[in-house]
This record gives C-alpha cells, sequence and structure tokens, in this order.
C-alpha cells in the first residue's frame, strides 16, 4: 500500500496564483485532515473530512477550500496565494479511533 | 496561549539515557497523540491513548486525565531517536499541537 500520497512536493507560486495540494489514501480511511507547519510552529488543522462529501474547518481555514467527492481524494485549494501562506503542508488520514497516517508533505512557498 | 504546551522545547543526551517529555494541555480531550517529525521532515504517530499508559518498543506513553498531563518516555535512548517529538491533544475532530521537543541523542 502506498498509504497517504501528496503532490507535489515542492511548488513556488506568485502572489495572487492558486493552486491545488493533492492528497490520496489507499486505505480506505474515512477521516482525512489537512495541516500546515510554520517554521518554529506547531501543527495547524485547515481543513478535515470525516466522510466523502462532509468538510469542515479547522483552526486556520481561511484562504483555503476543500472538497472531498470520494473517499481516496481530499484536494486542498489555495485561491490568490499570500506570502503568509508559505509553509510545509501535511495530509493525514485516519480509520476510527486510531492513528494517523501522514504524507510526506508539500513545501510550498509564495513569493 | 496555546491548548498544548510541551517541555522541553530542546534536549539533548547521550546514547543510552533514558528520556522524558512532557506535555500539558488545558482542553478537555477526547485522545493525546504522539507523533514523530524525522529530519527530514516526515512525520509518524507513535501512539493515541486516552488513559492509561502504552508501550511499544523503547516508548511508553503515559497519560494522566486528571492532571491534563501525559509523558513520552525513551528507555536506551539511541542516536536513531533523534528528531522533534510531537503532542497533540484531540478534541472530537480538532486536533490541536505543541510545538514539539527537538531531541538529540549524541553517539
Amino acid at each position: 500500500n502506498a498509504g497517504v500520497t501528496q503532490t507535489p512536493k515542492f511548488r513556488i507560486l506568485k502572489i495572487g496564483q492558486s493552486m491545488t495540494l493533492q492528497c490520496a489514501q489507499d486505505m480506505n480511511h474515512n477521516y482525512m485532515y489537512w495541516y500546515r507547519q510554520d517554521p518554529g510552529m506547531g501543527l495547524k488543522l485547515i481543513y478535515y473530512s470525516v466522510g466523502a462529501g462532509i468538510t469542515d474547518k479547522g483552526e486556520v481555514p481561511n484562504g483555503y477550500n476543500v472538497s472531498r467527492s470520494t473517499t481516496e481524494y481530499f484536494p486542498l485549494r489555495l485561491e490568490l496565494a499570500a506570502p503568509s501562506q508559505t509553509s510545509v503542508y501535511f495530509c493525514a488520514s485516519r480509520a476510527g479511533e486510531n492513528i494517523q497516517y501522514f504524507g510526506a508533505g508539500t513545501r510550498l512557498s509564495v513569493l | 496561549k496555546n491548548e498544548v504546551e510541551q517541555s522541553p522545547q530542546n534536549l539533548t543526551a547521550q546514547e543510552g539515557e533514558f528520556i522524558t517529555i512532557n506535555c500539558s494541555y488545558s482542553v478537555g480531550i477526547s485522545a493525546l497523540h504522539w507523533l514523530q517529525q524525522h529530519p527530514g521532515g516526515g512525520i509518524v504517530s507513535l501512539f493515541m491513548l486516552s488513559s492509561g499508559k502504552k508501550k511499544h518498543g523503547r516508548l511508553i506513553a503515559t497519560i494522566n486525565i486528571q492532571e491534563k498531563h501525559s509523558s513520552l518516555h525513551i528507555t536506551a535512548s539511541h542516536p536513531r531517536d533523534s528528531a522533534v517529538y510531537i503532542c497533540a491533544a484531540t478534541t472530537g475532530n480538532q486536533f490541536y499541537f505543541g510545538t514539539g521537543t527537538s531531541l538529540t541523542v549524541i553517539p
């Protein structure tokens, strides 16, 4: 099994551009999460999903959108990128009351 | 004020030492997680616990619900244990993370 796969691994955006960070899991997990990790700061939850068709905001949702049309995929959309969105983004999934499995991360710079 | 506080922020140990990392939280939780972030950035979940103690190899995690405190212990530490250890508290579907403890184990 591949686990949780994130693409791309690295990306540089210009201010105002848009992009979608991809996340896929092949473990049939119902829960999926998007986090951001800023240098020297803890992970912060952006959005989460408890199943296909159901998403909800986390601690820092502004400037982002998500969708969950299938169990496997949970893309994160950045509209009008800003320098404050420069960060490392992690996607994770879990099944029920179990540990999370993390993707390798996407390092994003907005210049 | 952070909902989750970890101590120490940085820790250097000699190989073989017993290590303790502490986590205090201020929110009511459904579970407490310990994560390990490798120098390359990858994150691995170590434990999820809501009471008592869990053990996996040389790692032991404990939680005291009344005191809102959890500890991660590493016995017989090894240089490959060098990583950032992160505590996270779950309240329903929300996760609150500590800023991590950076551990360096010297041979």
